[in-house]
């Protein structure tokens, strides 16, 4: 596609369920990052994609949060037993390879209540 | 611990005013640097980055940035300010750690154009 397609761009949801959040990177692009822009402040690196393999998890905030890449394409993160302090705008983005131009996408903005 | 800081959190110009966004950085090396801007509405959009050479670099929209080893920052500027230029700006270090091009940011500056 012509960009990084994120879906859905606003998710509402109650405190406790499970969200899935899709990532549609551009075509060719190696590299995927998700990040997490809470209220106020800065991006927070949550997880890196090198094709389907996740190399660096680390920014994963607890054993609630998981993500996987099907290939080279499509990510979903998914957010088990929600909390309020999930709530988040969720950013994706995409590099041809490593180190080289990140392209991002317009996040998904996530509301627990 | 490595970060990124970006002193100030709201600038309030004129239009037609010169700006510069303050960045520094806490890393032993060089990393890679990066100013993003993110409009109302939009995704983030890269201004402009640092790899190696040339320590003062161009990028879109008439901005540009000038790293400085011995002060380990990397402040973005631009002459004169546009209505369009309303935003938050990112500055973003890549530690190069492990590879991953991972990127940690600051907290943003938010500007303000004034007619």
């Amino acid at each position: 596609g012509a960009g990084v397609s994120q879906s859905p761009s606003n998710k509402v949801t109650e405190k406790g369920k499970d969200v899935e959040l899709r990532c549609d990177p551009i075509s060719g692009h190696t590299a995927l990052y998700w990040y997490r822009q809470r209220l106020g402040q800065g991006l927070e690196f949550l997880i890196y994609f090198q094709g389907n393999s996740a190399p660096d998890k680390s920014g994963l905030p607890s054993d609630r949060f998981s993500a996987e890449r099907t290939g080279e394409s499509v990510s979903t993160l998914t957010i088990q037993r929600t909390q309020q302090e999930d709530s988040a705008v969720y950013l994706c983005a995409s590099s041809r390879r490593v180190r080289t131009e990140a392209f991002f996408g317009q996040g998904t903005r996530l509301t627990v209540v | 611990a490595q970060s990124v800081t970006q002193p100030d959190i709201h600038i309030t110009v004129s239009e037609g005013a010169s700006l510069e966004l303050r960045c520094n950085y806490s890393y032993g090396a060089t990393p890679y640097l990066f100013w993003y801007v993110q409009s109302p509405g939009q995704g983030l959009q890269l201004l402009l980055k640092y790899f190696s050479g040339d320590t003062l670099v161009q990028g879109i929209k008439g901005f540009e940035a000038e790293f400085k080893r011995s002060q380990s920052s990397f402040n973005l500027r631009k002459p004169s300010v546009h209505w369009s230029d309303a935003a938050e700006y990112f500055c973003a270090v890549d530690l190069g750690s492990g590879n991953t091009g991972k990127l940690i940011f600051g907290q943003g500056t938010t500007l303000q154009v004034k007619p």
